[in-house]
């Protein structure tokens, strides 16, 4: 079965300080992979989705991600953050084949001002 | 807004009553799914439709659990019998149809069994 781990439960970081939030899957064939994000008090919104091609993905809020088959990994980065990423980031991922999204448990960051 | 929406928002029930969710998707997405999601994890997967045809269920959703779809618009999610493990937040998402269509999600139900 699919599987999703988040190696980080809670970050905290200061404004301008770069973010790298971990992300690792189990399953051997092609898979589709998503960050999603939710603001306090918001939906679930994506940030960004991996389905072929460039292992590098930009989503928005300059937000990128690195896909690495070899790792089975697709970490999510920026920068520089703000106060305004502080939320909850989730890391999903569907096989080709599927329409289910299997997440992650989500870290939430936290950036001080 | 456009969005997807569901209704009510937040349900407080005892413990052995029914309960019903109602989603509606974006107006022109054939594809609609439940996830749920309980405290510090994230959303699973329950159910999906592709118009009205209910295509596949998660282990997740016992027999108490039934989800329709019935024009291929609006779906419903009732649980009965309600127990106090069915205490999460209830989402729906929707999509177009094709392989490479982001899910869109609405703001939840939060329900809680007392």
């Amino acid at each position: 079965a699919q599987s999703v781990s988040q190696h980080n439960h809670h970050v905290i970081l200061s404004e301008a300080a770069s973010l790298e939030l971990g992300c690792n899957y189990s399953y051997g064939g092609t898979v589709n992979l998503f960050w999603y994000v939710q603001y306090p008090g918001q939906h679930l919104q994506l940030l960004l989705k991996y389905f072929s091609g460039d292992p590098l993905v930009k989503g928005i809020k300059g937000f990128e991600a690195e896909f690495i088959k070899s790792k089975f990994s697709f970490n999510l980065r920026k920068p520089s953050v703000q106060w305004s990423d502080t939320a909850e980031y989730f890391c999903a991922v569907r096989s080709q084949a599927g329409t289910a999204l299997i997440f992650g448990k989500g870290t939430t960051l936290s950036v001080s001002s | 807004d456009t969005g997807v929406s569901q209704d009510p928002r937040h349900k407080i029930t005892k413990r052995g009553q029914n309960v019903t969710f109602r989603c509606d998707p974006i107006s022109e997405h054939n594809r609609l799914y439940w996830y749920r999601q309980t405290l510090g994890q994230g959303p699973e997967f329950l159910t999906y439709f592709q118009n009205e045809a209910q295509l596949e269920k998660s282990r997740l959703l016992s027999d108490r659990f039934s989800a329709e779809r019935p024009k291929g618009s609006f779906s419903t999610l009732e649980i009965q019998r309600t127990e106090q493990g069915d205490s999460a937040m209830y989402l729906c998402a929707s999509s177009s149809g094709g392989s490479y269509n982001e899910q869109f999600f609405g703001p939840g139900t939060r329900l809680t069994v007392l």
